[in-house]
């Protein structure tokens, strides 16, 4: 399976700071990265789906504006927060797949955001 | 339903017990049911995909069996390590004319414990 890292794995912020976060492909051409996000004690809710070189897709409830997803090239995505409020606290994590069938998705080991 | 319910939240069990838990998805528009099995602080790891009705997998101890027509599948645990403890998730992926949506939906994870 595909190797993949998230940059940082923690990282605490002053409420209504951006953050930034990486997810690299290390051994893997991703033409999709899924951005997701779990809040305590509920399961990975997908945020959204990007594909490389377009414009990602958001899934229902989730403001593009608030969080600005780039995936520029076959290995590298990037999930920004922007003006981040407490609310915004959670686990991030991002997973690839290569996009043939059954289409396993590797994950990275998450970023714990914590917005003061 | 549209959702996916795993039980039990969590489970408890010596050196040596087998276990075993189920996942509960969605039989519309099946496309494929994934296993993972996930670490603390580590990626979640991808262990089955599954997509034949009555189709049987195993890998190690770990085995998993699949019915798309009531919309379940069960994942066992023979002769449990304290290796094995770690969260287990079930992800339901849909389709439609052989077609992936893309996106997987997640159920919470039964957390398993083994005891020395």
């Amino acid at each position: 399976g595909a190797v993949v890292s998230q940059h940082p794995s923690r990282v605490i912020c002053k409420s209504g700071t951006s953050v930034k976060i990486e997810c690299r492909s290390l051994d893997f051409q991703a033409t999709t990265m899924f951005w997701y996000r779990q809040f305590p004690k509920q399961s990975l809710m997908l945020m959204a789906t990007s594909n490389e070189g377009s414009k990602a897709t958001y899934e229902q409830g989730v403001e593009k504006d608030k969080f600005l997803i780039n995936h520029a090239s076959l290995t590298l995505s990037t999930l920004t927060v922007t003006s981040a409020h407490p609310e915004d606290s959670s686990f991030y994590i991002c997973s690839v797949t290569s996009g043939f069938y059954q289409e396993t998705q590797y994950f990275g080991p998450g970023t714990r955001l914590l917005v003061l | 339903i549209l959702n996916v319910e795993q039980s039990p939240q969590s489970l408890h069990v010596q050196e040596g017990d087998s276990t075993n838990f189920t996942c509960s998805f969605p039989s519309s528009n099946f496309y494929a049911l994934h296993w993972y099995r996930w670490e603390t602080a580590k990626s979640p790891e991808a262990l089955f995909v599954m997509t034949l009705n009555g189709d049987e997998k195993k890998k190690g101890r770990i085995s998993a069996t699949l019915n798309t027509k009531e919309g379940y599948s069960y994942l066992y645990i023979k002769g449990s390590q304290p290796e094995d403890s770690a969260t287990y998730l079930c992800a339901s992926h849909r389709g439609a004319g052989g077609t992936s949506y893309g996106k997987l939906t997640f159920g919470q994870g039964t957390i398993l414990t083994v005891h020395p």
